[in-house]
Parts: C-alpha cells; sequence; structure tokens
C-alpha cells in the first residue's frame, strides 16, 4: 500500500510569516495525527483527528496553529505567525481503528523559521 | 504522569553486540508500549510493541523486556549490524492501541560500528 504522503519536503520562513502543511493519508485510515519533532526530541503530538472530527488538540498551540481535515481524507497544518521556536519536523501519521499494526508515519516536513 | 523517560542519550556498540535501551514510564494507565525506529529524512516506523500483561516479546533480534511493577521496559537488539544505526523512540499510549495518543521518550541515537 502506498505510504502516507507529506509536502512540502523542507520549507524556510521568516518569523511572523505563515505556512501549511499538507498530508495525504493512506487510504481507509480513520485516525489522522500531526506531530511536532523538534531537533533531538521524540515526536509530540498536535492534534488527533478521527475521521474529520477532532479527538485530541489538548497540545495544540491555538493562538498560532490551526488544522483541518477535509471530508475525512487529507489534512492540513497551519502555522500563523511563525516564531523561531517552531522550527521542527512536523510529521503526520495515520492508522487503521481496531487494529494493531500501530502508526504509519510520513517523512515529514522539516521546517526551519528564521 | 504524561513523561516518558529514556536512556541513554546515544549508544555506540560494535557488529554482533548487544544494544540495549531503557525506558520508564509512570502512568499505570499505560497500556501499550511500542518502539520505534527513525532513519534520518524519515517517519518513525514500528518496530515492535508490547503489552503489560507479558513480560517479554522476541521478534527476530529484537526483544522488549517488560517489568509492570518497576514500570519500565527495555529494547535488545541482539547481533547488532551497522544497518541497525538509527534512533530509537519507546513510546506509551492508554486505551484503544492504535487511536490512542502516543507519548515518545526523547530518543536514542545508535551507532553500531563494523
Amino acid at each position: 500500500e502506498a505510504g502516507v504522503a507529506q509536502s512540502p519536503r523542507y520549507k524556510i520562513i521568516e518569523k511572523r510569516q505563515s505556512v501549511a502543511f499538507w498530508c495525504n493519508p493512506i487510504s481507509g485510515h480513520a485516525t489522522l495525527y500531526w506531530y511536532q519533532q523538534i531537533l533531538g526530541q521524540g515526536p509530540k503530538l498536535l492534534i488527533q483527528f478521527q475521521n474529520n472530527g477532532v479527538v485530541d488538540d489538548s497540545q495544540l498551540p491555538k493562538d498560532r496553529f490551526s488544522a483541518e481535515r477535509l471530508k475525512g481524507v487529507d489534512s492540513t497544518l497551519k502555522i500563523q505567525p511563525a516564531k523561531l521556536e517552531d522550527s521542527a519536523v512536523y510529521l503526520c501519521a495515520s492508522s487503521w481503528v481496531g487494529r494493531e499494526h500501530g502508526y504509519t508515519f510520513g517523512s515529514g516536513t522539516r521546517l526551519t523559521v528564521v | 504522569q504524561q513523561q516518558v523517560k529514556q536512556s541513554p542519550q546515544s549508544l555506540i556498540v560494535q557488529k554482533g553486540g548487544i544494544s540495549i535501551i531503557n525506558c520508564a514510564y509512570e502512568n499505570t494507565a499505560f497500556d501499550y508500549f511500542p518502539w520505534y525506529q527513525q532513519f534520518p529524512g524519515k517517519g518513525p516506523a514500528l518496530l515492535i510493541a508490547i503489552r503489560p500483561d507479558v513480560s517479554e516479546k522476541k521478534e527476530g533480534r529484537f526483544t522488549i523486556s517488560f517489568n509492570k511493577s518497576a514500570k519500565q521496559f527495555s529494547l535488545h537488539i541482539m547481533d547488532s549490524q551497522p544497518g541497525d544505526s538509527a534512533t530509537y523512540f519507546c513510546a506509551a499510549s492508554k486505551g484503544s492501541s492504535n487511536t490512542g495518543k502516543l507519548i515518545f521518550g526523547q530518543g536514542t541515537t545508535l551507532q553500531v560500528k563494523p
């Protein structure tokens, strides 16, 4: 099966600019996650969708981050305005419901805020 | 209570040796403990996982040892190979194994020398 697709792979922006990331999960995966991975740290969940509803967004900085999942398939994560500390890899992952195969992660988008 | 602490931060092992990475958790509600392997420029990939009703799980050269009373679990890589050189993350989740939020450790960078 095709993997989780993310774009762009790399993005460099200046602070206070806006940026958007796109994710296409594996076909049929109902659950979609966005994780933030700061260099040298483990991934941290930003938001979890079940179909097109939000399950958990407790660690999403809602004053600057937003995410949506259109028609329960693709998802976009937006940052506006970006701060230097937002420099990280943004990972999208998806999973089945009710099967113990864990998440499948995409390769991520590396964001550098200068 | 939501933390998962991982050690060591980095590890160098000779080819053929045993690599051991340890993790500790606090939240007794966690009931699913996966290990992920991440190569540079790629997203984490599920390696092996365990539930707290067993003390050990083995898949090929990879073994998880689980100590419920100590709230610790570890990954053992037998006959370590240069191709195993990667960053390894332990994680923990509660509730449904593949739809619950994963809490990741800080990661261990493993280098296997030829």
